[in-house]
């Protein structure tokens, strides 16, 4: 099984300023990466795919890159409705897993 | 609009049965890969269980693997999650979630809106 492993666990930062999320995994894992925003009380929506794709509708304040065993989410300037939980998720193999999810708070 | 509608959570004691139901609109479920997806009170989130376009095409994972079964109705458009043996560790948020779509995908977009399923005695 592929582990997937985020860091920091949370990361408290203030409107307008720049975040970094990093995803590694346990083997590589090419490309075959993916990015969720999930909300309190509400379903993941999923932001990045492919480690760099953006979902049509994602702003273009969300980045992603890496490949192989190292995965990096920039949220380029935060915005009130940035703060929520961030999950990467690998599809290179059986199971899909995710990793255990990076908390953005308000500083 | 896609939109997935997950129900038939409920509190069931350890050794209960449970069948989960997914009613999708917007597109039709014979067309894409479905999903579900679970997540415990205040944790993180578990990729449960995968079905295929084609026949015989699921795959679970080892926790649930023997005790759950994924399938789909077409003509309801729906998707469904039997649960036999469950456990105290099944107690989770379950998510429908279908294939993002694409050449290879096997992203989850979008999702349900979850259905809570509680096991205790």
């Amino acid at each position: 099984e592929i582990v997937l492993t985020q860091s920091p666990a949370t990361l408290s930062l203030s409107p307008g300023e720049r975040a970094t999320l990093s995803c590694r995994a346990s083997q590589s894992i090419s490309s075959d990466l993916a990015w969720y925003q999930q909300k309190p009380g509400q379903a993941p929506r999923l932001l990045i795919y492919d480690a760099s794709n953006r979902v049509t509708g994602i702003p273009a304040r969300f980045s992603g890159s890496g490949s192989g065993t190292d995965f990096i989410l920039t949220i380029s300037t935060l915005e009130p409705e940035d703060f929520a939980v961030y999950y990467c998720q690998q599809r290179n193999s059986w199971p899909r897993t995710f990793g255990q999810g990076t908390k953005v708070e308000i500083k | 609009e896609v939109q997935l509608v997950e129900s038939g959570g409920d509190l069931v004691q350890p050794g209960g049965s449970l069948r989960l139901s997914c009613v999708a609109s917007g597109f039709s479920v014979s067309s894409y890969r479905m999903n579900w997806v679970r997540q415990a009170p205040g944790k993180g989130l578990e990729w449960v269980a995968h079905t295929g376009i084609g026949p015989d095409s699921t795959t679970y994972a080892d926790s649930v693997k023997g005790r759950f079964t994924i399938s789909r109705d077409n003509a309801k458009n729906s998707l469904f999650l039997q649960m036999n043996s469950l456990r105290d560790e099944d107690t989770a948020v379950y998510y429908c979630a279908r294939d993002h779509g694409g050449a290879y995908s096997y992203w989850f977009d979008p999702w349900g809106q979850g259905t809570l399923v509680t096991v205790s005695s």
